[in-house]
């Protein structure tokens, strides 16, 4: 069974500047979700969608970061403008279950650096 | 609201014996699952064992597993037989109903050889 993919795996931006993540969830699995891991801490939950409807999206700072889940597959992650407090791994993970009762399955991550 | 904390930011181990983690979470829920998530410098995340709360009897995966103390609200992991590979950041996370899981802030494991 191939993983949750993700890429790029990593990227350098400066302030200001736009950038998208892209993830492609474990085939089958409804449920996706993008988590934001600043060094040093446990991830945090930015989004959650139930095939591609937005379930929770309370911690995603809307004025920047957007989300999108077409065909309830595969999903985008941008960030515009960055800033500096952005950098961090951006991680992906998908669940076959509508919550996380199964655990969930993360992708490698994409570590983004804004200078 | 959940809370997950885990009050060890770093422990090491000698090769071959047993380290326990700790973990203490809060929530209102009577259902619930607990996780401990591993992760290595690669940064891939992976579940490494499981508990529902409804469970008394304690999960075990081969060298891994838990002490669930449900009153005391507290869910330590066990390694033993410690090897290299164990190496890593241990995530302590827990999630109830549907809501969003909860990530503790995190044990780095050293092994020393």
């Amino acid at each position: 069974e191939a993983g949750v993919a993700q890429s790029p795996r990593y990227k350098i931006i400066e302030k200001r500047q736009s950038v998208a993540f892209w993830c492609n969830p474990i085939s089958g699995h409804a449920t996706l979700y993008w988590y934001q891991q600043i060094l040093g801490q446990g991830p945090k939950l930015l989004i959650q969608f139930q095939n591609n409807g937005v379930v929770d999206d309370s911690q995603l700072p809307k004025d920047r970061f957007s989300a999108e889940r077409l065909k309830g597959v595969d999903s985008t992650l941008k960030i515009q403008p960055a800033k500096l407090e952005d950098s961090a791994v951006y991680l992906c993970a998908s669940s076959l279950e509508g919550w996380s009762g199964g655990g969930e399955f993360f992708g490698p991550g994409t570590r983004l650096t804004v200078l | 609201a959940q809370t997950v904390t885990q009050s060890q930011p770093e422990m090491s181990v000698q090769e071959a014996e047993t380290v326990t983690l700790s973990c203490t979470y809060d929530t209102s829920e009577s259902d619930y699952y607990l996780f401990w998530y591993k992760q290595p410098p690669s940064r891939q995340m992976i579940l490494v064992i499981r508990q529902e709360a409804y469970k008394q009897q304690n999960a075990t995966e081969n060298r891994f597993s838990v002490n669930f103390q449900k009153a005391a609200k507290s869910f330590s992991l066990k390694i033993s037989d410690s090897q290299l590979g164990d190496a890593a950041m241990y995530f302590c996370a827990s999630i109830q109903g549907a809501q969003k899981l909860v990530f503790g802030q995190g044990t780095r494991l050293t092994i020393n050889p």
